[in-house]
C-alpha cells in the first residue's frame, strides 16, 4: 500500500480564498483523522471519521472549517474563506478501529495563507 | 480537554549516551497509549501501541514501560545514535471514545 496520500503537499492562497485539502486513507482502514500542526499548540485534532462518518468534530476551530468523508476511500477539508492565522501543516491519519492500532500519517499539506 | 504532559521538552545527549523521557497522562479511563517518532519535515510513525498496566515493548534499542494506576510511560533509547534525533509525541486514549490527546513531544538531538 501506499500509505496515506494527502494533495497538495503545499498550498500558498490569499486570505479570503477557499481551501481545499485532500486525502486518502490507507485501503481497509476505518478511521480517519484530521490534525493541525502549529508552533503555538502542536498536534491538534480537529475531526475524526468512522466508516465515513463524522464521530467527533468538536476541535474544528470554526465554521470556516468542514470536513467530508463521502467514502472510505477519500476525505476533504475545506476552509472558507481562508484567514493568515490558518497557516500550518495539516495531517491526515488513518487506523484500523480502536485505540489497539496505531495511526498512520500522511506527509502533511502545509498551508500559508497570505 | 485531558491533559497530556512530555518531559522534559528537549533533551540535547551526545551519542553513546542513553537517554529517558516521560509521558504523564489521566490515570482514570485508560485504554491506550501510543509512542510515535516524528523526524523534521516528515510525518510521525508509530514506534509503540501500548495498553496493559506494566506494558514494556521494545524495538532494537528504543524501549518502553506502561504504569496505568499512577499515569505514566517511559521511553527509552540505549545507546543514542544522531538518527535517532526528533521529537518524541505520546497519545493517550480515553475509555470509550477514540479521540486521542497528543503531548507537546520531546525533542532529542543526538551530537555525533
Amino acid at each position: 500500500d501506499a500509505g496515506v496520500i494527502q494533495s497538495p503537499r503545499h498550498e500558498v492562497t490569499e486570505m479570503g480564498q477557499e481551501v481545499t485539502l485532500r486525502c486518502k486513507p490507507i485501503s481497509g482502514h476505518d478511521y480517519l483523522f484530521w490534525y493541525r500542526q502549529t508552533m503555538m499548540r502542536g498536534l491538534e485534532l480537529l475531526i475524526y471519521f468512522n466508516n465515513n462518518v463524522p464521530i467527533d468534530d468538536s476541535g474544528m476551530p470554526e465554521d470556516r472549517f468542514s470536513a467530508k468523508m463521502p467514502n472510505a476511500s477519500f476525505s476533504t477539508l475545506k476552509i472558507q474563506p481562508s484567514e493568515p492565522r490558518d497557516s500550518a501543516v495539516y495531517f491526515c491519519a488513518s487506523s484500523f478501529k480502536g485505540g489497539f492500532y496505531e495511526q498512520y500519517f500522511g506527509p502533511g499539506t502545509r498551508l500559508t495563507v497570505t | 480537554i485531558l491533559n497530556v504532559e512530555q518531559s522534559p521538552q528537549s533533551l540535547h545527549v551526545q551519542e553513546g549516551d542513553s537517554t529517558n523521557f516521560t509521558c504523564s497522562f489521566p490515570s482514570s479511563n485508560f485504554y491506550a497509549l501510543h509512542w510515535y517518532r516524528w523526524e523534521t519535515a516528515k510525518s510521525p510513525e508509530a514506534l509503540f501501541v501500548m495498553t496493559l498496566n506494566g506494558d514494556e515493548k521494545k524495538k532494537g534499542r528504543i524501549s518502553a514501560t506502561l504504569n496505568t494506576k499512577e499515569g505514566y510511560s517511559y521511553l527509552y533509547i540505549k545507546g543514542s545514535q544522531p538518527e535517532d534525533s526528533a521529537t518524541y509525541l505520546c497519545a493517550f486514549k480515553e475509555d470509550n471514545f477514540n479521540k486521542f490527546y497528543f503531548g507537546s513531544g520531546t525533542k532529542l538531538n543526538v551530537k555525533p
